[in-house]
Order: C-alpha cells, then sequence, then structure tokens
C-alpha cells in the first residue's frame, strides 16, 4: 500500500476563516489519483474533492480548493469562508490509476468555533 | 437510488462467533470493496470486488471472509470473530472503467465490537 500522511491530527479555526490541511504521500508511480473525503459525525464519508496527478490545475470545488505540487509529493485542502458544517474528520487518499485500491491518511480532525 | 446500504449499523459479537455484514448498491457498480477504520489509522482495505464471481485481497484480509455472486451484493463474513476485529467497517463502490477511476461511494458504516 502507499503512504500518505496527515501531519497534522487537529485543527481549529473561526467560523468565516480559511484553514489548510497537509498532506504528503510516497510513490513510484506516475500516474494517480488524489482524494480529500469528509466524515462528519454521522460517520458518511463524503468525496469533496479529487485531483488527477496528470492535470497540472489544481482542483476547485466551492469554498474547497487543493494546492496539488507533484514533484514534492504535497497535496493540501484549504477550506474557505469556513462553516460550522464544516466540522468534521478529513482524510487524504491517493489511488494507483491502475487500481481502485485507495490508501488512506490517518485524518485530521477539524472543529469550526462560532 | 438508495446508493450504498450496509446492515446492520451496530453489531456486539463475543469471540469466536461467526457474523456476516451486509452490503448492497443499486447503482450498478461493477467494484466493490470493504474498509475498516480504527483509530488513528484511517481506513484500510480489507477485500474487494471487480464484479460478480471475481474478488482479491485487500491490505488486511486476515480473519475475513468475502464472496460476489451478483453485481448488486458483496457481503463480508467473519468466521471466528476476535476482539482485533473491533472496528468500523464501510463498504464502498463505483464504476470500473479501465484507465479511469469512477469516485468510490461509501456506505453509512457498520460499529462491530467483540468481546
Amino acid at each position: 500500500a502507499q503512504t500518505v500522511t496527515q501531519s497534522q491530527p487537529e485543527m481549529s479555526v473561526q467560523e468565516a476563516e480559511t484553514v489548510t490541511l497537509s498532506c504528503t504521500y510516497d510513490t513510484s508511480e506516475n500516474n494517480y489519483y488524489l482524494f480529500w473525503y469528509k466524515q462528519p459525525p454521522s460517520r458518511q464519508m463524503i468525496l469533496v474533492i479529487r485531483q488527477e496527478a496528470y492535470k497540472q490545475q489544481n482542483a476547485t470545488e466551492n469554498r474547497f480548493s487543493v494546492n496539488f505540487q507533484k514533484a514534492a509529493k504535497s497535496f493540501s485542502l484549504k477550506i474557505s469562508d469556513s462553516q460550522l458544517g464544516d466540522t468534521a474528520m478529513y482524510f487524504c487518499a491517493f489511488m494507483k490509476r491502475s487500481d481502485y485500491k485507495l490508501s488512506f491518511g490517518a485524518g485530521t480532525t477539524v472543529t469550526v468555533r462560532a | 437510488n438508495a446508493g450504498v446500504t450496509q446492515t446492520p449499523k451496530f453489531q456486539v459479537l463475543k469471540t469466536g462467533q461467526s457474523m456476516t455484514l451486509q452490503c448492497a448498491q443499486d447503482m450498478n457498480h461493477e467494484y466493490m470493496s470493504w474498509y475498516r477504520q480504527d483509530p488513528g489509522m484511517g481506513l484500510r482495505l480489507i477485500h474487494y470486488s471487480v464484479g460478480a464471481g471475481i474478488t482479491d485481497q485487500g491490505e488486511v484480509p486476515n480473519g475475513y471472509n468475502v464472496s460476489r455472486s451478483t453485481t448488486e451484493d458483496f457481503p463480508l463474513r467473519l468466521l471466528s470473530a476476535a476482539p482485533s476485529q473491533t472496528s468500523v467497517y464501510f463498504c464502498a463502490s463505483s464504476k470500473w472503467t479501465s484507465g479511469s477511476p469512477d469516485t468510490q461511494y461509501f456506505g453509512p458504516g457498520t460499529r462491530l465490537t467483540v468481546l
């Protein structure tokens, strides 16, 4: 399995502020996909954003954007204008293009304060 | 569409008991998989299937069996439960298009406690 590292176990942010979650990964593959999943207290795993490694442009989904640095093997998630509903655990995940096996990081718990 | 469904939501077993965690999807997805989530470790792949009659092992397969007799269902069997199998179990599914992974949709999870 590929190694995915999330170095921030917990983060706290004020409502309407911005928070950035870090993720690094280790792979010898050239073709792969990266994902951020959100897991709120309901336990449901929800896809937030995905990035194809062959695309240089960083993916964006509304208030969520990524900073993908392929050479550095870094894939950070920025949450802008944080909302109370963003409170959740966030997982970074890696997938080789040749298969569907997801490798997950340990997660970062994000708490948005009112 | 109900998406991916899992039953039961909660289960308590005694060591040595057997049980089956059910997973079903109504999206006609070829790919299905089982993950377990333990504190501080993220999700880890147990078994997966790319179609009916085809299964393979993931990262942590020991103690678990799977089969895939239909496209819709992918049950996970614990033959002799151990306390180390206490975890939250997630089933996921996605389309299977060679060279182009699609989004994996997750079920709501089953919390299993083995005493």
